[in-house]
């Protein structure tokens, strides 16, 4: 069993639909993060999260410490969001004295215009 | 700041051979890590390291050494590149607010 889970693996939406991906995981954290990967480019940061809720323009980033879940919103979908996005997770169980990331499998989203 | 360079962006090798994948960072971080990332599968810590000198394994360490001469550098080293070290390498550093700066990536295939 993966220590960060990811749901769905993979999603299809229309222009301007409302998106929600979902992170849930089995260890205390320090932090959570969410990561954005174009195909075949880089891995940028979206947000980093240890408790509550974060915006950035259409992006909305929330988490439970007491269920151990994270959920990352997109408002007005666009085709530039279609991207793969990541969650991971900062433990002091994964070793290394800041905790080092366990990371998700990604969740691939398509924007359709 | 330019942030967190890797060279090269792709590379081919043969079974056996050996490489130095390079990572750089202009930001003085102290922490730097080695990641792979396998299609379908989250990425995995090779190698970290918290400081020039101090470097450790993480997940998946065999076949590669790294060393930290500079806080600057931190270079992954694959000794006798087999085909399962087909990978994308991502280096990343650790910011003062622990948020993550990664590189853009190396594509390695070793056929």
């Amino acid at each position: 069993k993966n220590e960060v889970e990811q749901s769905p693996q993979n999603l299809t939406a229309q222009e301007g639909e409302f998106i929600t991906i979902n992170c849930s995981y089995s260890v205390g954290i320090s932090a959570l993060h969410w990561l954005q990967q174009h195909p075949g480019g880089g891995i940028v940061s979206l947000f980093m999260l240890s408790s509550g809720k974060k915006k950035h323009g259409r992006l909305i980033a929330t988490i439970n410490i007491q269920e151990k879940h994270s959920s990352l919103h997109i408002t007005a979908s666009h085709p530039r969001d279609s991207a793969v996005y990541i969650c991971a997770v900062r433990s002091f169980f994964y070793g290394g004295s800041q905790g080092n990331l366990i990371f998700g499998k990604g969740t691939k989203l398509s924007v359709k215009p | 700041n330019a942030g967190v360079t890797q060279t090269p962006k792709f590379r081919i090798l043969k079974i056996g051979q050996s490489m130095t994948l390079q990572c750089t960072q202009d930001m003085n971080h102290n922490y730097m890590y080695w990641y792979r990332q396998d299609p379908g599968m989250g990425l995995k810590l090779i190698y970290y390291s918290v400081g020039a000198g101090i470097t450790d394994k993480g997940e998946v360490p065999n076949g590669y050494n790294v060393s930290r001469s500079t806080t600057e550098d931190f270079p992954l080293r694959l000794e006798l590149a087999a085909p399962s070290q087909t990978s994308v390498y991502f280096c990343a550093s650790l910011g003062d607010r622990s948020e993550q700066y990664f590189g853009p990536g190396t594509r390695l295939t070793v056929t």
